[in-house]
């Protein structure tokens, strides 16, 4: 079944420093969503890109969706302390019967040292 | 608009007993889903409700069930407890299910039960 794979599992960064991670499918997804969980947190719903080559900016985080619509990047510039946490990325899945569900990938977690 | 709730926040309970999990949407979300968190598997999906329906299932034993409300609010009940269900359980609530056209609906996850199994 479709699979969402996501590199680097963890990742710690200087403050300022940039930091991007990377999701993988081995179909072509519709969509893809990417969320953020704060440590203790839990997910909290980021962005949706839609479109192939889709770039879509919010402040210092740049999403794209790839050509294929089988890859997504999240790219953080300058990471700040608040930028802590695990990012998820996650695309829909065809389940039967008109239903889709979402998939997960496994997260990225970001350690920034002040 | 409130958020997702979860109730209770923090369980522990012994192997071979039952727990039920509730979880109250955001107001006017008529979807609901069941996620597993877990340090090793990450986020599993477990269950869809809509309309009081479930819609979609992922791959957990039959010990793991769910239903939903005619006011949206779902619960989620496992049987026979076993250590590894030990597990940050999240709800999370979305307009509808499905597609609308090539986007999903986002999902806005409640804070979780934190379910530890000894």
């Amino acid at each position: 079944g479709q699979q969402v794979m996501q590199i680097p599992q963890y990742q710690h960064v200087q403050e300022g420093e940039d930091f991007t991670t990377y999701c993988n499918s081995s179909t072509t997804l519709s969509n893809i969503q990417w969320y953020k969980q704060r440590p203790g947190g839990h997910p909290v719903f980021l962005i949706q890109l839609v479109k192939s080559g889709e770039v879509k900016k919010q402040k210092r985080l740049t999403f794209q969706f790839g050509e294929a619509k089988k890859n997504s990047s999240l790219h953080i510039t300058a990471t700040q302390t608040t930028d802590v946490g695990t990012y998820f990325c996650a695309g829909p899945r065809y389940s039967g019967a008109g239903s889709y569900q979402l998939t997960f990938g496994k997260g990225t977690k970001l350690s920034v040292i002040p | 608009k409130a958020g997702v709730t979860q109730t209770p926040r923090y369980l522990i309970k012994t192997r071979g007993q039952q727990v039920t999990l509730s979880c109250s949407p955001i107001s006017g979300h008529r979807s609901v889903s069941w996620y597993q968190q877990t340090p090793g598997q990450g986020l599993q999906f477990l269950f869809e409700y809509f309309s009081e329906t479930q819609r979609n299932k992922g791959n957990f034993p039959g010990r793991f069930s769910g239903r939903q409300f005619s006011n949206s609010r779902s619960e989620m009940n496992v049987s026979t407890l076993e250590l590894g269900d030990s597990a940050l359980y999240l709800c999370a609530s979305s307009l509808a299910y499905g597609l609308s056209g090539l986007a999903s609906y986002e999902q806005y996850f409640g804070p979780g039960t934190r379910l530890t199994v000894t």
